[in-house]
This record gives C-alpha cells, sequence and structure tokens, in this order.
C-alpha cells in the first residue's frame, strides 16, 4: 500500500527566505528516496535524491535530509525564488516502481 | 525538454469510447511507466513495462488498460471503454541507467477528458 505522505500541503514563504517541506514514509524496506517539482501543466521533474545511506545530500540551492529513525525526509530550498513555486512531492522506493506522497504546495510571495 | 513525447496533449472523449495514449521515448531505455494524476491529486503507479512485458501493476490498471510498445519505439497506453473517473493526466516515465538509476524522467503528460 501507499506508504509516503507528505505533512502540510500548502507552504508559503517569502521570496529570498529558505523553505522546509517535509515528507513522512512508513515503509522500512524504502532504500532510495526522490523529490520531484510539478508546475502546472507538466510532468514532475526530478530534483534531488538521496540513497538511505546517507543522511544528508546537497545540490544546488536544494538538500535532502532523511532521518531514517523516524522515517522522515525534508526537502530545503535556500533563498526561495518565484520560479521555486510548485507542488513538491516525495517519493520512495525499495524496487523498481516510485510511490508518490500527495505534494506540497509552494507558493513563494514577492 | 522531456526526453519522452506524449500524444496527445489533450484528448477529450466521450464516455464508453476506447482512448491510445502514445508515448515516444528518445533515448533508449528498458524500463517504462505509465502513472495517472487526478486533477489535485497525487501521482499514481499504473503500470510498469519492461523488456516488452508488464512487471508490475496497481489495482487501478484493470482489464480496461493496457500497454504495449509495438515498434519497438512507441510506447501505447490503451483504455478500452472510458469511465468518467478516468478522466486524469497521465504521464508515461522511464527509469534511467547508470548515475540515474531508479530516477524516473516523466513526459509532459496526457490530459484525458472523458464527458
Amino acid at each position: 500500500g501507499e506508504s509516503v505522505g507528505l505533512h502540510l500541503p500548502t507552504l508559503s514563504v517569502q521570496e529570498g527566505d529558505n523553505s522546509i517541506i517535509n515528507c513522512a514514509y512508513s515503509n522500512s524496506a524504502s532504500d532510495y528516496f526522490i523529490w520531484y517539482k510539478q508546475e502546472s501543466g507538466k510532468g514532475p521533474q526530478f530534483i534531488i535524491d538521496i540513497r538511505s545511506n546517507m543522511d544528508k545530500r546537497q545540490g544546488q540551492r536544494v538538500t535532502v535530509l532523511l532521518n531514517k529513525t523516524v522515517k522522515h525526509l525534508s526537502l530545503q530550498i535556500a533563498a526561495t525564488q518565484p520560479g521555486d513555486s510548485a507542488v513538491y512531492f516525495c517519493a520512495e522506493t525499495d524496487d523498481y516502481k516510485l510511490s508518490f506522497g500527495a505534494g506540497t504546495t509552494v507558493t513563494v510571495r514577492a | 525538454e522531456p526526453e519522452v513525447t506524449q500524444t496527445p496533449s489533450h484528448q477529450v472523449t466521450q464516455m464508453g469510447q476506447e482512448v491510445i495514449l502514445r508515448c515516444v521515448p528518445i533515448s533508449n531505455h528498458l524500463y517504462f511507466y505509465w502513472y495517472r494524476q487526478i486533477l489535485g491529486q497525487k501521482v499514481e503507479f499504473l503500470v510498469s513495462f519492461y523488456n516488452n512485458e508488464i512487471s508490475e501493476k496497481s489495482e487501478i490498471f484493470d482489464d480496461q488498460f493496457s500497454v504495449e510498445r509495438p515498434d519497438g519505439s512507441n510506447f501505447t497506453l490503451k483504455i478500452r471503454s472510458t469511465k468518467l473517473e478516468d478522466s486524469a493526466m497521465y504521464f508515461c516515465a522511464y527509469m534511467g541507467t547508470g548515475a540515474g538509476a531508479n530516477v524516473l524522467t516523466f513526459g509532459a503528460g496526457s490530459r484525458l477528458t472523458v464527458l
């Protein structure tokens, strides 16, 4: 069954501030996690991923944190920009199928 | 630009009609997927396709659905007799290899509206 969920459906953030999007999962067997960004009218786009043998991974302006003890995943966006407005999904897998969470809608205020 | 091309971008059909959604991957990959997203909801797994066979399917993927890769290029999703609740965005995806293994790359989607 589905095992991925996000804590908040919406997040409003001031431009330039940092954003934190949270996700909880329940499948202990999941060994790979991905954050996707979906802009209106488009398909999900890969942002960053992390394997279960890591607890932190950084990209350009984005950081993913993984806490396996409490089965929690977060995405941090530094200096949020208007172009970051989108729906963000976490996804997890322990095989070749991704399961998506419900998504958090991020709105950036100018 | 997405590395898969999906057609049509939008299709409106009458309930009970057959619909075929098409996906053309630019790169040659082995794992393909169809996902569905009802408006305002999460992305749901439908089916995975590997080596020209279905490898896994969800409960959503009932007998009304079928997938094919008829010519080694196009990857199609057919809905035999559409229902109102089939209205959704349908996304084709493929799985990367090497450093991108397990990452799904999605197409822009096909919007299906069933009246």
